[in-house]
């Protein structure tokens, strides 16, 4: 099976671009998580999409925002990009279900902003 | 909110000693724990985890962890460390329906040395 997939590796970006991160979570899985991972401040919840809606969001600036697409495949923009933006930025899949609850991530795509 | 506290930011220890990495968390409700690790220049993988049953957990490549519910706490244990444990620790929750997003703690890098 498949794991979690995740693009582009890495991203680097000028201060107000805007980049958009790819994920691709492991067949069956409905669920899409998105997290930041800066260094000291571990890993922050961001979004989660489920079925194609926005279900939560983290404590971040409306400029954090994505979608899920019908194959459950999901994109995060994130807009007018500030340094500390800077950080990795994980995805992580669940099958929806009673009891099915572990959370599967990608390897992170590792944005730089400058 | 909920919240996890790992309260152990580095633990350096030689092959073969015994490892506690301490777990605790703040949530006003039933919850599901979770152990995952991050092995250098790898993705998140999960450890172990609980939802319910029996508090005392066994995961993957001898490592365990106890749920005590009185003192909020999921340590991971593991007897007997090798070089190749060496890596980045985190312990998560999220309510036991599993429609929340995973909180985490800000990990704990663990160093074994020969």
């Amino acid at each position: 099976e498949a794991g979690v997939t995740q693009s582009p590796t890495h991203l680097i970006k000028t201060r107000g671009q805007q980049a958009t991160l790819r994920c691709s979570p492991i067949s069956g899985h409905t669920s899409v998580y998105w997290y930041q991972q800066a260094l000291g401040l571990g890993l922050q919840f961001l979004l989660w999409y489920d079925e194609g809606e926005e279900r939560n969001r983290g404590n971040f600036p409306p400029r954090f925002s994505g979608r899920q697409f019908p194959n459950y495949s999901s994109e995060l923009n994130v807009n007018a990009l500030e340094l500390e933006d800077s950080a990795l930025y994980l995805c992580a899949s669940r099958r929806t279900g009673t009891g099915l609850y572990e959370q599967y991530f990608g390897p992170g795509t590792r944005l730089t902003v400058t | 909110a909920q919240s996890v506290s790992q309260h152990n930011h580095h633990v350096i220890l030689s092959e073969a000693a015994s490892l506690e990495l301490g777990c605790n968390y703040s949530y006003g409700g039933t919850v599901n724990l979770f152990w995952y690790v991050q092995y250098p220049g790898q993705h998140l993988q999960l450890l172990l985890k609980y939802f319910s049953g029996d508090p005392l957990v066994k995961g993957i490549k001898g490592f365990e962890a106890e749920f005590i519910k009185s003192k909020f706490s999921f340590n991971l244990r593991k007897p007997s460390v090798q070089w190749s444990d060496t890596a980045e620790y985190f312990c998560a929750v999220n309510a036991n329906s599993g429609n929340t997003p995973l909180v985490f703690g800000k990990g704990t890098r663990l160093s074994v040395i020969a």
